[in-house]
């Protein structure tokens, strides 16, 4: 069964630093893996999406990883700014599967 | 639609009532999906649609809790004889197509209070 795990569960940084969220699955066989940022009381908003013969995939100030034979992924923020603060959740879609499987999320705080 | 609209927004219910929450998905988009956050849980899936139909129902967690899709466009997740543990945000999102490569565009949900 595929577990996904999302570390820190919390992070407070000061405004500027850049900052790398963690997020690890035990089964290796997925078919594409999705970063997502929630806002309090929102719904997801799509951040990332690498599918699994990819390496990473970049967007203005975000750049994720995927390292699918450790299964890993990586979500590097960098300058990060007080509007980035919300929680960021990984996702992952197995091979033999069309549902996404949610880690718990990193609850991001970038103070200014 | 420009994405992916979910109604009521937020749903207050007493106990034992039914219950139906819409999903509009972004037109075009062949394949609809329903996920559940409780509080202090993360997010789960509940079900799938193919056009009309539904292939995985195996995160429905009662039968009290059904959905449909008709036109291959707006779903509705009914749930019958509502009890408080069916609290939570209920997520519904949409993609190309079942198989595509590209991501899930979710709405902003309906929260759901059962008093």
């Amino acid at each position: 069964k595929q577990e996904v795990t999302q570390i820190p569960a919390a992070l407070s940084v000061p405004e500027g630093e850049n900052l790398v969220l963690n997020c690890s699955f035990t089964d290796s066989a997925i078919y594409n893996l999705q970063w997502f940022r929630q806002d309090p009381g929102k719904g997801l908003t799509s951040l990332l999406l690498i599918q699994s013969s990819q390496r990473e995939q970049t967007s203005g100030r975000l750049n994720a990883s995927l390292d699918k034979s450790s299964g890993r992924s990586t979500l590097y923020i960098a300058a990060s700014q007080p509007g980035d603060s919300a929680t960021y959740l990984c996702a992952v879609r197995m091979d033999s599967s069309y549902k996404l499987i949610f880690g718990s999320g990193t609850r991001l705080l970038v103070r200014p | 639609g420009a994405g992916v609209s979910q109604s009521p927004s937020n749903k207050v219910t007493e106990k034992g009532k039914d219950v139906e929450l819409r999903c509009d998905p972004i037109s075009g988009h062949t394949a609809l999906y329903w996920y559940r956050q409780s509080l202090g849980q993360g997010l789960e899936f509940l079900i799938y649609f193919q056009g009309n139909s539904a292939p995985d129902k195996s995160g429905l967690p009662s039968d009290r809790f059904s959905a449909e899709r008709t036109g291959g466009s707006v779903s509705t997740l009914t749930i019958q004889r509502t009890q408080q543990e069916d609290s939570a945000v209920y997520l519904c999102a949409s993609s190309l197509a079942l198989s595509s490569s590209y991501g899930y565009t979710f709405g902003s949900g309906t929260r759901l209070t059962v008093v």
